[in-house]
Formats: C-alpha cells, sequence, structure tokens
C-alpha cells in the first residue's frame, strides 16, 4: 500500500496569511495525488486533483504542485471560511490511502 | 443537481449487520465508478470499497475485506454497502463518493454524500 504522510497536522494562522501544507508519499505516485477540505460535520470537498488542477468553481487562491512524491498545498490570503481540515489523496493505485490530515485553526 | 444521499446507519451490537444504501440522482449513475469512505469519530478518512461503472471491478480495503460486500442497482441509481461482522473498529461516518471519471476510474471522489452513521455497541 502507498503511505502518505501529511505534515504539518495542526496549523495556527490568521486571515490573510499565506499557508503550504506538504504531502509525501511512500513511493511514486507521478501527479496521482488530490487535496480535500472538510469542514466540522460536512463530507469533504475536492478542491485540486493532478496534483496541480483546481476543480470547476474552487477560488484560485488554492493551489497545488509537486509530483513524484512530494507534494505542496497552498492557500494565499487566507480567508475566514477556509479554516477547516485538509486532506491529500493518492490515486495511483489501489487501496486508495489518504493523509492524516491538517487541521488548519484561526490564530 | 447531482446529488448523493446514504442511509441506512444506525446502532447495531457487534457482530451484526447493517446495510447502507447510497441514492443518486441529477446525472447517469450507471457510467460512473463509486466508493466508500468512512470517518471514525475524530479520526482521518478511510477509503473502504470501490465498484465499477458496470459492477464488474470491485475492490475493498484489507480492514473489511470478507466482511464487507459493496453492489449497486443501475436501474435504480443506487449503491449500497452490506456489512456484516460488525466491530467496534467499524463505528464511523460513511460516505458515498463519485468517481469523476465517465465509464472509468480515477480513484478519486468529486462528488459527496452527506454521509450516514454507523455506531457499533453493546
Amino acid at each position: 500500500d502507498i503511505q502518505m504522510t501529511q505534515s504539518p497536522p495542526s496549523l495556527s494562522a490568521s486571515v490573510g496569511d499565506r499557508v503550504t501544507i506538504t504531502c509525501r508519499a511512500s513511493q511514486s505516485i507521478y501527479s496521482a495525488l488530490n487535496w480535500y477540505q472538510q469542514k466540522p460535520g460536512k463530507a469533504p470537498n475536492l478542491l485540486i486533483y493532478g496534483a496541480s488542477i483546481l476543480q470547476n468553481g474552487v477560488p484560485s487562491r488554492f493551489s497545488g504542485s509537486g509530483s513524484g512524491t512530494d507534494f505542496t498545498f497552498t492557500i494565499t490570503s487566507l480567508q475566514p471560511e477556509d479554516f477547516a481540515t485538509y486532506y491529500c489523496q493518492q490515486s495511483s493505485s489501489i487501496p486508495i490511502t489518504f493523509g492524516q490530515g491538517t487541521r488548519l485553526e484561526i490564530k | 443537481e447531482v446529488q448523493l444521499v446514504e442511509s441506512g446507519g444506525g446502532l447495531v451490537k457487534p457482530g451484526g449487520s447493517l446495510r447502507l444504501s447510497c441514492a443518486a440522482s441529477g446525472f447517469t449513475f450507471s457510467s460512473y465508478t463509486m466508493s466508500w469512505v468512512r470517518q471514525s469519530p475524530g479520526k482521518g478518512l478511510e477509503w473502504v470499497s470501490y465498484i465499477s461503472s458496470s459492477g464488474s471491478s470491485i475492490f475493498y480495503a484489507e480492514s473489511v475485506k470478507g466482511r464487507f460486500t459493496i453492489s449497486r442497482d443501475n436501474a435504480e441509481n443506487s449503491l449500497f454497502l452490506q456489512m456484516n461482522s460488525l466491530g467496534a473498529e467499524d463505528t464511523a461516518v460513511y460516505y458515498c463518493g463519485r468517481d469523476p471519471l465517465r465509464r472509468g476510474s480515477s480513484y478519486y471522489m468529486d462528488v459527496w454524500g452527506k454521509g450516514t452513521t454507523v455506531t457499533v455497541s453493546s
């Protein structure tokens, strides 16, 4: 199975800040990396697929990059509605695996 | 509107069974691979199972293999998860999700239901 290691587990930031989350795969997954946002009590919401492609309707302050084993997810100019938990997920092979999540909190 | 609605969750005793359903609307259900993903209380996301659009290709996580069975009824636009021999470790919110690739598999989910809660406790 491909292990996904996400860091940091939690992050405190202020509105307007730029934040970056990293995700590392235990083996190459090429660009098969996706990012989700999840708010408390809600289902995950796809933000980015294919490592860097923004899902329709997702604001451009969200971005992703990377390939192979190392990936980054960035939010520029944090908005109040961005405080949530973010997960990476590899879609290179079955079993599908997720990172442990990064909880983004208001400082 | 594209929508997925899960149902069938509840409280069940250890060793018991439960059948979850996911009703799809707003898209051609029979053209899309579907998955179940679960989330234990306060924990992260765990993929559970996947079924191709025709139902001919099925995969399970090791943690549920031999106990859970995924199926679908394309005529009824419905996805199912039969869960047997349930244990406390199966307590979670169960989500169904749609793979975005029509008549194929991308192994990620672009549409999710709101989830149904399964609690395994005596």
